[in-house]
């Protein structure tokens, strides 16, 4: 079991499709990370949010859309995807603060996205 | 940032100490080293970090050499349940937001 919650845990969606991925944690973590990662490589880091607020975009394609609403929850929105997007969608979180500026991530357990 | 550079693969003997070497030759003073694992399908998870002193935890013991250079993660009694890649991250303190993965070892324990 992990603390940081990914639904869906599977995910089948055509290209003209839009669908969301939902993150939640409850560890009082303010900076929320997205990654992807594609079969046999290292995770991608795509997005981070800081306090709610988008402070990195790896210069990743508009077709994902990240949206933070509040300090538990991040949402990856996901429109006109490619075949090619199909991977594994990682979340994680970490503490921003004090000693906390070291602290590891935590990831989820991931969503695997399968786009036909 | 600095890079870091892990053996692809490595084999460890059920109950034998694994020791995962990883470069980072580049590495400047306010960056720690961080592992993590990823077992197949799973989410990665965290084992330990540390800046210039050696760590240990209930899960492993990470050795960094004194120039910093390089460091050592070790499984002091390595279990077919340790056999997962394992990923040696250096991360940048001011900028602790950016924590990019490296191609990490797959490590294969056998009985």
């Amino acid at each position: 079991d992990t603390e940081v919650t990914q639904t869906p845990k599977h995910l089948v969606m055509g290209m003209t499709n839009k669908k969301s991925l939902k993150c939640e944690q409850h560890m009082g973590h303010r900076a929320m990370y997205w990654y992807k990662q594609k079969a046999k490589k290292p995770p991608e880091l795509m997005f981070v949010y800081s306090y709610e607020k988008l402070s990195i975009n790896e210069s990743v394609p508009s077709r994902f859309s990240p949206e933070c609403p509040n300090s538990s929850l991040l949402n990856l929105h996901l429109h006109a995807l490619q075949p090619e997007d199909s991977a594994l969608y990682l979340c994680a979180s970490s503490q921003t603060t004090g000693t906390g500026l070291n602290s590891p991530l935590h990831f989820g357990n991931g969503t695997r996205l399968t786009v036909t | 940032d600095a890079k870091t550079t892990q053996p692809p693969s490595m084999d460890c003997a059920e109950g034998r100490a694994a020791n995962l070497p990883c470069n980072h030759s580049t590495i400047s003073g306010n960056e720690y080293v961080y592992w993590y694992r990823q077992i197949h399908s799973q989410g990665p998870q965290y084992i330990i970090h540390g800046l210039k002193n050696n760590e240990t935890n209930e899960m492993a013991s990470l050795i960094i050499t004194e120039d910093r250079k390089s460091s050592t993660l070790i499984l002091p009694h390595a279990t077919l349940r340790d056999t997962a890649v394992y990923y040696c991250i250096v991360r940048v303190l001011y900028n602790f937001n950016k924590f990019y993965f490296g191609s990490g070892t797959k490590l294969n324990v056998k009985p």
